[in-house]
This record gives C-alpha cells, structure tokens and sequence, in this order.
C-alpha cells in the first residue's frame, strides 16, 4: 500500500498570512501516461470533503487562486498565499495512482 | 450540478447487515466509476471499496464483508454490508470518480452497536 504522511497534523494561522502543507507519498505517484495521481481535499466541519486541487497542481472549478499545489513524484506541497477564516478545516491528500486509495493523516487548520 | 445523495445508515447491531444506496445525478453515471469512502467519528478518511469498468476493489478491511454494486438505469450506487462490526461506525461517503475523484456526497451514519 502506498503511504501518504501529511505534515504538519496542525496548523495555526493568522488571516492574511501564507500556509503550507506538505505531502509524501511512500512511492512516486507518476503513473505511464505521466500523470502524477495526487488531490488535495478540504474538510470543513460537518461537511463531505471538496476537491481544491487535482493532479497536483490544477484548482478544481471554484476554488479560490489563492490555493496552490505544487511538487512531484513522491514529494507534494499545498500552499494558501494568504488564508481567510473560510479556509478552516481539515485538509487531506489523496493518492489515486493504486488501490487501495489512501489519504494523509489530515492537517488541520485554525485561525489565529 | 452533480448531486450525490447517500442514504440507508442505520443503528445496527454487530453481526447484522445493511445497504446502502446513493443516488446519482448531473452527470452520465453509467460512464463514471463510483467509490465508497467512509470516517470513522473524529477520525481521517478511509477508502472503502470501488466499481469501475475493469472490476471491483475493496479495501482489506471489508473484503468479503463488503459488496459494491451499481444499478446504471437507476443511477444508483450501492453497498451491501454484512457481518458488521463496530469498528465498521463511520460516516459513508458516496464518491464519484476513478482517478479523478471529484464529488462527494454528503454521507449517511452507519452505527454498530449493541
């Protein structure tokens, strides 16, 4: 199984400032046709996660430009250029190269 | 707009079984692969189980506890869960997509309890 580590598990930050996630994968995520299979969901509370970022670094329809993922192979980084109180939550990485699908341990993020 | 609707959670006792359903809309579903994917309370996701062209996958946890199913004239998602247990308590993602795993639904909570 491939083994997603999120860090860091928390994260407190003042609006306005930047934010950054990282995700590493326990092996590359590229796959044969040279997509790198890796999403970026965030999980408010009470709420299904949403898709912000696909294959590492596409914003998904709607989200906000102020979202943006970057990386390869095994090494990924979602950043928030300059966080809002919407963006609490809990963000996840998802890799869909295999099965089983698995996510990061979730990095969950609060407003200062 | 791709809705996704979830329904069938229940209290169910360890040992019992259950289905599930999610009924699909705004898309051509019979093109699409569909997912489970569950949360246990306060904890992160899991992927449970997947129906895509190329067969069925389910994650070790549920196999052979576990059937995904798929009724594309009635673009409905299924999942027939037997000999339950109680670390089966989660909240059931409907999930809409293979690689590209775009919409989720917004869950239905199953409970294993005596």
């Amino acid at each position: 199984d491939i083994v997603m580590t999120q860090t860091p598990l928390s994260l407190s930050v003042a609006p306005g400032q930047a934010a950054s996630i990282s995700c590493k994968s326990s092996q590359s995520l590229l796959d044969s046709d040279g997509k790198t299979c890796l999403y970026w969901y965030l999980q408010r509370a009470g709420q299904p996660p949403q898709l912000l970022i696909y294959a590492v670094s596409n914003r998904f329809s709607g989200v906000p430009d102020r979202f943006s993922g970057s990386g390869s192979r095994t090494d990924f980084t979602l950043k928030i250029s300059r966080v809002e109180a919407e963006d609490v939550g809990i963000y996840y990485c998802m890799q869909t190269l295999q099965f089983p699908r698995t996510f990061g341990q979730g990095t969950k993020l609060e407003i200062k | 707009e791709v809705q996704l609707l979830e329904s069938g959670g229940a209290l169910v006792r360890p040992g019992g079984s259950l289905r599930l359903s999610c009924a699909a809309s705004g898309f051509t579903f019979s093109k699409i692969a569909m997912s489970w994917v569950r949360q246990a309370p306060g904890k992160g996701l899991e992927w449970v189980s997947t129906i895509a062209y190329s067969g069925t996958y389910y994650a070790d946890s549920v196999r052979g506890r576990f059937t995904i199913s798929r009724d594309d004239s009635k673009d409905t998602l299924y999942l027939q869960m037997n000999s339950l247990r109680a670390a089966d308590t989660a909240v059931y993602y409907c999930v809409k997509g293979l690689v590209h795993v775009d919409y989720w639904g917004q869950g239905t909570l199953v409970t294993v309890s005596s």
